[in-house]
């Protein structure tokens, strides 16, 4: 079966930019999405189709996904931003989630 | 406003049944795929079964198969989750979400909504 694999954790300055990988076998060749989750609360998707922001999403997140490996960047990364984010794909009829990474702002 | 709410979740002896619900408003609910992803105490996001949007297609997990069938009600704008010879593996939150799909070559897929979560304890 298919797998996505996520760092279990980055650490950033406030200010300055995070990025978030997902590596996967030809990841490229499909397309990714992200959700954000705070403690407590359900997931929040915050990029999908690589790169598409839903509306309400600020600007500062930003997505690729080329080769084996989808980004999640988030510029100027504030302190409300710190969260777990998941990847998500599809392949063959399955939903595919990333381990999630834990993104603290320091 | 788009708007999901799940319930039937509760304690439960392994080897039992439980049936979760999610009811959806704000939507043409019969026009989506829709989904129920679980997540287990401290870890991460697990998708567990989706169906298509007039239930003529049902996709699981590995982990379910054989165990939970997923049936939606479209007249009720309902979407159902029976979980039978439950485990403590399977204790977790159950969302319910709505699954957004496109594309023919290169598939699309997201969930776009997702509602707050019913909690599935499995424990004798």
């Amino acid at each position: 079966s298919y797998e996505v694999i996520q760092p279990p954790s980055v650490s950033v300055s406030p200010g300055q930019t995070a990025s978030i990988t997902c590596s996967g076998d030809k990841l490229g060749d499909k397309y990714a999405c992200w959700y954000q989750q705070k403690p407590g609360q359900s997931p929040v998707l915050v990029i999908y189709q690589d790169s598409k922001r839903p509306s309400g999403i600020p600007e500062r997140f930003s997505g690729s996904n080329s080769g084996n490996t989808a980004t999640l960047t988030i510029s100027g990364t504030q302190a409300m931003d710190e969260a777990d984010y998941y990847c998500q794909t599809w392949d063959s009829n399955t939903v595919v989630f990333g381990g999630g990474t834990k993104l603290t702002v320091l | 406003e788009v708007q999901l709410v799940e319930s039937g979740g509760g304690l439960v002896q392994p080897g039992g049944s439980l049936r979760l619900s999610c009811v959806a408003s704000g939507f043409t609910f019969s026009n989506h795929w829709m989904s129920w992803v679980r997540q287990a105490p401290g870890k991460g996001l697990e998708w567990v079964a989706n169906i298509k949007e007039d239930g003529s297609e049902k996709y699981y997990v590995d982990s379910v198969k054989g165990r939970f069938t997923i049936s939606r009600d479209n007249a009720k704008n309902s979407l159902y989750l029976q979980m039978n010879s439950l485990r403590a593996e399977d204790t977790a939150v159950y969302y319910c979400a709505r699954d957004v799909r496109g594309g023919t070559v290169v598939i699309v897929h997201y969930f776009d909504y997702w509602g707050r979560g019913s909690l599935v304890a499995v424990s004798s």
